[in-house]
């Protein structure tokens, strides 16, 4: 079982809609949860970053951390073409390193 | 937030050559990491390096094919050996600055 699970996608939606993009993991160490955006040929940007259980809101974005469930998810509200990318969700405990997601690749159609 | 340079941002290579790749940092930071990101997959990572010891290497990636060097805090440097077409792949280098932050990546081609 890999530390982090995400579903590769990929996700289609039309312009406007509420995308929600989910991540499960394994290890209750985990404290750390950040979501990255990846357009293509370009490195990760980061988008969000939570500390623990809880919602964080930046602009159209809500980045959600269920530890009880060892749940994440990102949502994007009123979505955009430009946020057609591959979002990948990460984890970081006491092990001096990050563990990432596989990617969902996401497609905002105009 | 750290701001990366990492360069070069693409090339090709004939097998059996070297590549260096350099990661340069715009503030101290303790920890780096590279990673390989093959088209279409998530990142693996090859090794950490940290300044003023050895790089840790994850399974799979051995110090004589990835050779990294940490000469101080705000440079790396990733050599992909002996290269073959297996190793085309994005190469990217990260840094730990309270969050993960990323170069632009290096897109090797091995012919």
């Amino acid at each position: 079982q890999k530390e982090v699970e995400q579903d590769p996608g990929p996700l289609s939606v039309p312009e406007g809609a509420i995308v929600s993009l989910n991540c499960t993991y394994s290890n209750s160490a985990f404290q750390y949860f950040m979501w990255y955006r990846q357009y293509s040929r370009k490195g990760p940007e980061l988008l969000m970053y939570t500390y623990s259980s809880g919602n964080k809101e930046d602009g159209r974005f809500t980045a959600q951390v269920d530890k009880s469930s060892k749940y994440i998810s990102l949502f994007i509200r009123d979505s955009q073409p430009s946020d057609s990318a591959t979002y990948l969700c990460a984890a970081w405990g006491n092990f001096n390193k990050f563990y990432f997601g596989s990617g969902t690749k996401l497609n905002v159609k105009p | 937030s750290a701001v990366i340079s990492q360069k070069p941002s693409r090339d090709i290579c004939q097998r059996g050559t070297s590549l260096t790749i350099q990661c340069q940092v715009d503030s101290q930071v303790t920890m780096m990491f590279w990673y390989r990101q093959q088209p279409g997959q998530s990142l693996t990572l090859i090794a950490t390096a940290n300044q003023g010891s050895e790089a840790t290497y994850e399974s799979g990636f051995v110090i004589d094919k990835f050779p990294i060097s940490r000469p101080n805090l705000t440079f790396s440097t990733l050599t992909v050996s002996n290269m073959s077409p297996e190793d085309s792949s994005i190469y990217l280098c990260s840094v730990l600055d309270m969050r993960a932050f990323f170069g632009q990546g290096t897109r090797l081609t091995v012919v």
